[in-house]
């Protein structure tokens, strides 16, 4: 069974919108961890943001914020502002327990591209 | 600090040859994970070493891939004999306890 869910193939945002880009989930776990990384077309996958199953605030690492809805199992990702520069492919990834073996699931990914 | 580096960036080889990556973790990082990633498949986690000892290779494709840790900061990931099919981009990364996994930026094999 699939476990992590990005339904968008691919995104159009013009330049200095937000956009958001979907991941749901499926765990039994109380604890886990969700991951967001980007891969530009450059091919390096760059880590951007984080959060924690217990984490009650939603995380933010400067324009990138998490929107994570618990009960849902989603976990979106917004990108206040686009920049150019944001074009790339958009993978949510979760880490389950045990914890000690810090393997992670990705998703199919979503590819935003960003026009002016 | 240095991140993953891998290396080479780029491996052209031809069907039947061995074919080794390589894969220096950020130091400290006791975590190592060989990906692969195809427009078919996407990103496939091959194995994973923990203290230099692999946990889990379940997602090793056959007998013709192997991948080693010999120490903290050094692993190989082996491809013998090479065939068309393993073209794609292979990925190395590490990680630290609840810390995220760093790529390195990727090797990107093609067997002619």
């Amino acid at each position: 069974a699939q476990k992590i869910t990005q339904t968008q193939p691919g995104m159009f945002v013009q330049e200095k919108e937000a956009v958001t880009l979907d991941c749901t989930y499926d765990t039994s776990d109380q604890s886990y961890g969700l991951f967001w990384y980007k891969q530009p077309s450059s091919g390096e996958m760059i880590f951007l943001i984080y959060q924690g199953s217990y984490d009650e605030q939603n995380a933010t690492e400067g324009r990138y914020s998490l929107n994570f809805q618990k009960a849902r199992k989603s976990a979106n990702l917004v990108i206040s502002a686009s920049q150019l520069g944001d074009s790339a492919m958009y993978f949510c990834a979760m880490r389950e327990p045990p914890y000690n073996t810090d393997k992670l699931i990705f998703g199919t990914g979503t590819r935003l591209q960003v026009f002016p | 600090d240095a991140g993953v580096i891998q290396s080479p960036r780029h491996e052209v080889t031809e069907m039947g040859q061995e074919v080794t990556l390589r894969c220096k973790p950020i130091s400290g990082h006791d975590y190592l994970f060989w990906y692969r990633q195809t427009m078919m498949r996407g990103l496939e986690l091959l194995i994973y070493f923990n203290n230099n000892v692999p946990i889990d290779d379940s997602g090793m494709p056959e007998d013709r891939f192997s991948a080693k840790m010999p120490n903290a900061s050094f692993s190989t990931l082996k491809i013998q004999p090479s065939e068309p099919r393993d073209s794609a981009v292979y990925f190395c990364a590490s990680s630290s306890g609840d810390q995220p996994q760093h790529f390195g930026d990727g090797t990107r094999l093609s067997i002619l």
